[in-house]
């Protein structure tokens, strides 16, 4: 698995953006990004992934760099309860992904 | 539509004693997995199992033993209970893939919190 670095946390006003940088430069052609969050001692929870495209879903957005070194998860209006850590794993499809590395992520705290 | 269900929530254990976590998902799913999570940090694979009656060591193996003999469920056992196993202990499965991503399949446990003193 290609390695990631995050920051170890961020703070974000409630109802703003919420941006998480994850960087990746050593992923490889094949390997997909993917964004977990776990919030407070619940299992993590999948939010989105991307391969080299820009991704969106109910719950956030993936912009992935044109050279895939890096990426940001965007969570366009950020709410109390989206306080969690959150982790960044690059992943080859089609491989055994529940040996992904999650790393140590970044915990978002959103205050009022 | 349970999931995964991790048994017990909580416990504590004296040192030398020796337990087992049970994980049983209700999915059907090929794959399955424990992991350790300690305070402050990331999960870590402990063991894992592509299918029923294989198992396979993750990333911090020593002191747990694993058992899949059922493809619903998969056990963790702690022979000889140690503080330094204290920990969040997660389960996850997830369906073997057919070319797509997959872990976007992943499905987890919500926790068990285990203590040794």
């Amino acid at each position: 698995d290609a390695k990631t670095t995050q920051p170890p946390s961020m703070d974000c006003a409630e109802g703003r953006a919420a941006n998480l940088p994850c960087n990746h430069s050593t992923i490889s052609g094949n390997e997909y990004v993917y964004w977990y969050r776990q919030i407070h001692s619940q299992g993590p929870q999948y939010i989105i992934h991307g391969l080299k495209n820009n991704e969106t879903n109910e719950m956030a957005s993936l912009i992935i760099t044109e050279d895939r070194k890096s990426s940001t998860l965007i969570l366009p209006h950020a709410t109390l309860r989206d306080t969690a850590v959150y982790y960044c794993i690059v992943r080859a499809k089609n491989t055994n992904a529940g040996k992904s590395t999650f790393g140590d992520g970044t915990t978002l705290t959103v205050k009022p | 539509n349970a999931g995964v269900t991790q048994t017990p929530k909580f416990r504590v254990l004296k040192t030398g004693q020796s337990m087992t976590l049970l994980c049983a998902q209700d999915m059907n799913h090929e794959y399955m997995y424990w992991y350790r999570q300690d305070p402050g940090m990331g999960l870590r694979l402990i063991h894992y199992s592509v299918g029923e009656g294989t198992t396979a060591k993750g990333e911090v193996p020593d002191g747990y033993n694993v058992s899949r003999l059922k493809k619903q469920n998969f056990l963790l056992g702690l022979e000889s209970a140690a503080p330094s196993q204290t920990s969040v202990y997660f389960c996850a499965s997830l369906q073997a893939g057919q070319g797509t991503p997959l872990l976007t399949e992943a499905f987890f446990g919500q926790g068990t919190r285990l203590t040794v003193v």
